[in-house]
């Protein structure tokens, strides 16, 4: 199994350029998120999915928009890029529950936004 | 006040020794915990879950203080590769991902 993968690992845009960081999965769960990380900041969420086709808001969804049209696959779009999300971007699944609660990453895309 | 705090280090500690991280939480409905380690540049993976009557696994040990709203983390004859930053993580009952993550305690294993 491949695990989580993100693409691509490094990007870098202008201000105002739009671009989606691709996520998938290939552990079956139901459950993924997406998180930035920012220096001297905890890992904050910016949208989650309990399954195919429902998503929702995490704490920081502002300038961005997801979907998931498949169990495998969820994207990430950035609108209008704006410095302030330069960011590491982390995507993650789980098989959710409230057992272990084992959050597998992906390697993480480095965004630069000029 | 934040959710979750930890101190940032870096711990600087010598093979074999041994050290200690906490990590406090604010929220008291908080219910399950967590320790993970992050690589420099690397993904976080989990390291441990804390139970409440606290858990070792080989040289680590992870502790929940309920009372005094805190867990800890334990790590017994650093190595080298224990070199990391480690993420304590809270999530609160219910909510799917009301998941904290805190900034991370960096820990440098020196020869």
């Amino acid at each position: 199994n491949a695990g989580v993968t993100q693409t691509p690992k490094f990007q870098v845009l202008k201000t105002g350029q739009s671009m989606t960081l691709q996520c998938a999965q290939d552990m079956n769960h139901e459950y993924m998120s997406w998180y930035r990380q920012d220096p001297g900041m905890g890992l904050r969420l910016i949208h989650y999915s309990v399954g195919a086709g429902i998503t929702d808001q995490g704490e920081v969804p502002n300038g961005y928009n997801v979907s998931r049209s498949t169990t495998e696959d969820f994207p990430l779009r950035l609108l209008s890029a704006a410095p302030s999300q330069t960011s590491v971007y982390f995507c993650a699944s789980n098989t959710g529950g409230q057992g272990s609660y084992e959050q597998y990453f992906g390697p993480g895309t480095r965004l630069t936004v000029t | 006040r934040k959710e979750v705090e930890q101190d940032p280090g870096p711990f600087n500690v010598p093979e074999g020794a041994t050290v200690a991280f906490n990590c406090t939480y604010s929220n008291s409905a908080s219910q399950s915990f967590f320790w993970y380690r992050q690589d420099c540049r690397k993904e976080p993976k989990l390291l441990m879950s804390v139970y409440s009557s606290g858990n070792e696994d080989g040289r680590f040990t992870a502790q929940l203080n309920r009372a005094s709203q805190y867990i800890s983390l334990l790590i017994r004859d650093s190595k080298l590769s224990d070199s990391a930053t480690y993420l304590c993580v809270v999530k609160e009952a219910g909510g799917y991902q009301k998941v904290t993550f805190g900034t991370g305690t960096k820990l440098q294993v020196i020869p």
